[in-house]
């Protein structure tokens, strides 16, 4: 299974201000996920990334409110923007393989806005 | 709507209490079932992924199953280092849609 990390790992940020969380992965990957885990809630996905097109949205997520980059096939951000303290959340990153179904998961990014 | 739900939502056991965690979904099209163990603060870890009713796989202690409607983790003569959540999860055939579809997950904790 591949080895994923994401920076940063935790951080508190001021309300209307902007954050971008790095997934970087040690292997190339076809397909990379942001997934939110809100507290005593399930993980939901926000967008599908793959490189060389634009990120997937599910619904109730937009692209202005969580752009997404994925320049290469090692490495995405995640930019959650505007912030409210609704969106304290952890974030996760999950990679797939090409041939098999099952998702990796980084360690993720707590965040908290005050 | 995908739909995933786990019970229950926390057990508690003694060391050596055999028990089952059952997860129960409802999918247009199932390509497969995922579980996933997750320890505080970390991601989550996989564990078994079941394609077709039927289907059981075994890891140590846990061994999971697959019906058409629901899925069971069995965790026979636990530890305590088997506490953790674990999280069930479903992908669907079709619409080129990859995301999986989580349930809330069951927070286990086996004491000594």
């Amino acid at each position: 299974s591949a080895v994923i990390s994401q920076k940063p790992s935790r951080d508190i940020c001021q309300r209307g201000t902007s954050l971008t969380i790095q997934c970087q992965v040690d292997s190339q990957v076809t397909m990379m996920f942001w997934y939110r885990q809100q507290p005593g809630q399930s993980l939901t996905l926000i967008a599908t990334a793959n490189q060389g097109s634009e990120a997937t949205y599910e619904s109730g997520f937009v692209i202005d409110k969580f752009p997404i980059s994925r320049p290469n096939l090692t490495f995405s951000t995640l930019t959650v923007s505007n912030m409210s303290p609704e969106d304290s959340s952890i974030y996760l990153c999950s990679v797939g393989t090409s041939g098999a179904y099952e998702q990796y998961f980084g360690p993720g990014t707590r965040l908290t806005v005050t | 709507e995908d739909q995933v739900t786990q019970s229950p939502e926390a057990l508690r056991l003694q060391e050596g209490e055999s028990s089952s965690l059952n997860c129960s979904y409802t999918v247009s099209g199932l390509r497969g079932l995922f579980w996933y163990r997750q320890d505080p603060g970390k991601g989550p870890e996989f564990l078994f992924t079941l394609y077709s009713a039927g289907e059981e796989k075994e890891k140590e202690r846990l061994k999971a199953t697959l019906t058409k409607k629901e899925s069971f983790l069995h965790i026979t003569a636990p530890k305590p280092e088997d506490s953790a959540t674990y999280l069930c999860a479903v992908q669907a055939t079709g619409g080129g849609a990859d995301g999986l579809t989580f349930g809330k997950g069951t927070h286990l904790i086996i004491q000594p």
